[in-house]
């Protein structure tokens, strides 16, 4: 069965300071990968997604994700983090191709960045 | 702003109740799924149509049910409310019937005394 992991409930960042936030998964056949973010009151916000190609993806507000078939990971990066970005995050992949479209999510990695 | 309308945004009633959440996907996209945020269940997929047909089926309880009409807008169907229903409830639609992203409305959130 397809399934994700978020072995961190919160992240700690400083303004200015690299963050990651981490993913792991398991799937059975080609990895489908989705990073959201979800502000407070909010929806979820795309941010990026892996399907094919590259392993190093960019999307949405300078964030950047890493597909690493190796270690099942497809962790969440910035090179400079800012206060904007605290937010609950999100890491998805799609369900069995028999499945339709369902995106089974992680438990969610709560980032706070401080100034 | 994601494209994705839902009604209405907030949703308070008792127990034993029946409501009807309702979703606009984005201009031309043809799935709709519906998603159950809740604290100890963390966000669940409950069910999707893709162009007015049922296309997958998650965890959903035999007291909800949804459709999709031919002008592609979906109701999301509660009934019999359980204090344990209460939750934000989003929409997402989506260009495909697979891999493409889903963007999300802004969510319903049901609230059952």
């Amino acid at each position: 069965a397809q399934s994700v992991a978020q072995p961190e409930d919160q992240v700690n960042v400083a303004e200015g300071n690299p963050l990651t936030v981490k993913c792991t998964y398991s799937v059975s056949g080609n990895p489908y990968l989705f990073w959201y973010v979800q502000y407070p009151n909010r929806g979820l916000q795309f941010l990026l997604k892996y399907i094919t190609g590259d392993n190093l993806v960019k999307g949405s507000y300078g964030f950047e994700a890493e597909f690493n078939k190796s270690q099942t990971s497809f962790h969440l990066k910035k090179p400079s983090a800012l206060v904007s970005d605290s937010a609950l995050y999100f890491c998805a992949v799609r369900g069995a191709y028999n499945q339709g479209g369902k995106l089974i999510f992680g438990q969610g990695t709560e980032l706070s960045v401080k100034p | 702003d994601s494209g994705v309308t839902q009604t209405p945004k907030h949703l308070i009633t008792a127990t034993g109740q029946r409501v009807t959440l309702r979703c606009s996907p984005r201009s031309g996209d043809l799935s709709v799924y519906w998603y159950q945020q809740s604290l100890d269940q963390g966000l669940q997929f409950l069910i999707q149509y893709y162009n007015g047909e049922e296309r997958a089926k998650g965890n959903i309880l035999e007291r909800f049910s949804a459709q999709q009409f031919p002008d592609l807008h979906s109701e999301l169907n509660l009934s019999s409310l359980e204090l344990g229903d209460s939750a934000l409830y989003f929409c997402a639609s989506s260009g495909g019937a697979g891999a493409n992203e889903q963007f999300f409305g802004p969510g319903t959130r049901l609230t059952v005394l």
